[in-house]
């Protein structure tokens, strides 16, 4: 139990353009979700929380009008990177708990955005 | 505030003899600790928790942690390594209420033949 996907898996676009990656869970309802980004050989730097209905809490220097989050439904969070740049090349993670286990964070696999 | 210190960025054995992987925290709070694993290029596995009931975790392939209070540290542990093990784990602390988590920088465990 308590499977998250990310979809896409891997994404490559060019500078300027918008990149939208979901996160779902599969088999419960996820109150909060987070994203994570992560840079090679690093740890997982938070950029936000996201509450189903709300609008999404996000870390200090995180700009919220790049990283766009919505969490529409219990079980889907989206990230879109606006405007990418090649900067914003890295490895995204997104996680998910349920009311019944506050405490754990059960992860997606990964997204690896490449921008061109 | 909370904090967490893996002690070491890199670990090396042999295929077979026991892993120590270090993990000190820092909580004003009771704490929930968590070792995940990460191979390359995939998502975060839960390997195992403590959340306030038995201080000696068992966990998933093999692993357990111990929590120690007085020495504020969940080390991972685990008897035989085998290569699969090749890793990255990360410790994770989060406390009650905001349950915010703050993770280690990770160890990468390296298994020899």
């Amino acid at each position: 139990g308590a499977v998250v996907s990310q979809h896409p898996s891997r994404v490559i676009c060019k500078s300027g353009t918008s990149v939208k990656i979901e996160c779902r869970s599969l088999d419960f309802q996820a109150t909060t979700m987070f994203w994570y980004r992560q840079f090679p050989k690093q740890s997982l730097m938070l950029m936000a929380t996201s509450n189903e209905g709300s609008k999404a809490t996000y870390e200090q220097g995180v700009e919220k009008d790049k990283f766009l989050i919505n969490h529409a439904s219990l079980t889907l969070s989206t990230l879109t990177v606006t405007s990418a740049h090649p900067e914003d090349s890295s490895f995204y993670i997104c996680s998910a708990r349920y009311v019944g286990e506050r405490e754990t964070q059960y992860f997606g696999p990964g997204t690896r955005l490449l921008v061109l | 505030a909370q904090s967490v210190t893996q002690l070491d960025s890199h670990v090396s054995v042999s295929e077979g003899t026991p892993v120590l992987l270090r993990c000190n925290y820092s909580s004003s709070y009771s704490p929930s600790l968590f070792w995940y694993v990460q191979h390359p290029n995939k998502g975060l596995q839960l390997l195992l928790k403590y959340t306030s009931a038995a201080t000696l975790v068992k966990g998933i392939n093999g692993f357990e942690a111990e929590f120690k209070k007085s020495e504020t540290s969940f080390h991972l542990t685990k008897p035989s390594a085998h290569m699969s093990d090749a890793a990255e784990y990360f410790c994770v602390v989060s406390v009650p209420g905001s349950y915010i988590p703050t993770f280690g920088r990770g160890t990468s465990l390296i298994v020899h033949p």
